[in-house]
């Protein structure tokens, strides 16, 4: 079975400090994809980023990282400096290549405070 | 830029009603994808389309159906409105292929009173 596991329900930083959001999943397939989606207040679902299993690079977009290791099927996400416009909702994801499904992760809360 | 729309931000309906969601996107993707988001339960697939009058279901179809009757739309259909399908719905598409992403909507929160 396929699986996507964020452990943290909630997370509040103040303005300023780093934060990661931990993404944990399980599957059988050898090529998979990981994603990553930011669900501000207005609804809207943006997406950040995609890997695919067999590139394990770790990735920098500004302020933003991402830390995947297969060895432990994680997917983590840092924000460095967090900003109070970094408040949303973040969903880790799972695609098969084989069934073509997004799986979804119960998604993270951040609130970044002033 | 993608562009996904929904054709309500809010709705309102009450128990035993047909209710219609409609997403329509711009860009010619192949594939489009309806969602329900809950507190606690993340993003869980009701129905998607692979083509114009193709359809799949998702994890939770129970009590769903939906109609793709061109590329460009995907609705939606709630034959008769329970209050346990008060919810945020999602819509999505994609090109298709593999490694492809989807794109969201801005989503409609659906009240059944």
């Amino acid at each position: 079975a396929q699986k996507v596991t964020q452990a943290q329900t909630e997370i509040s930083v103040v303005e300023k400090e780093d934060v990661t959001l931990d993404c944990v999943y399980e599957t059988r397939d050898t090529t998979y994809y990981l994603f990553w989606y930011k669900q501000p207040p207005s609804g809207e679902l943006v997406f950040l980023i995609r890997r695919n299993s067999f590139d394990e690079q770790n990735e920098i977009s500004g302020r933003y990282s991402w830390n995947f290791q297969k060895s432990t099927s994680s997917f983590n996400f840092t924000i460095t400096a967090s900003q109070v416009v970094d408040s949303a909702v973040y969903f880790c994801a799972l695609r098969s290549s084989n069934t073509g499904k997004l799986i979804f992760g119960q998604g993270t809360t951040l609130q970044v405070k002033p | 830029d993608v562009k996904v729309t929904q054709s309500s931000r809010y709705l309102v309906k009450r128990t035993g009603e047909k209710v219609f969601l409609e997403c329509v996107q711009d860009m010619d993707h192949e594939n489009m994808f309806w969602y329900r988001q809950d507190p606690g339960l993340g993003l869980r697939l009701i129905y998607f389309s692979y083509d114009v009058k193709m359809k799949e279901k998702g994890d939770i179809p129970e009590g769903y159906s939906v109609s793709r009757e061109k590329k460009e739309r995907f609705s939606l259909i709630l034959e008769s409105a329970s209050t346990n399908q008060t919810s945020m719905y999602l819509c999505a598409s994609r090109i298709g292929g593999d490694a492809d992403t989807q794109y969201f909507g801005p989503g409609t929160r659906l009240t059944v009173l």
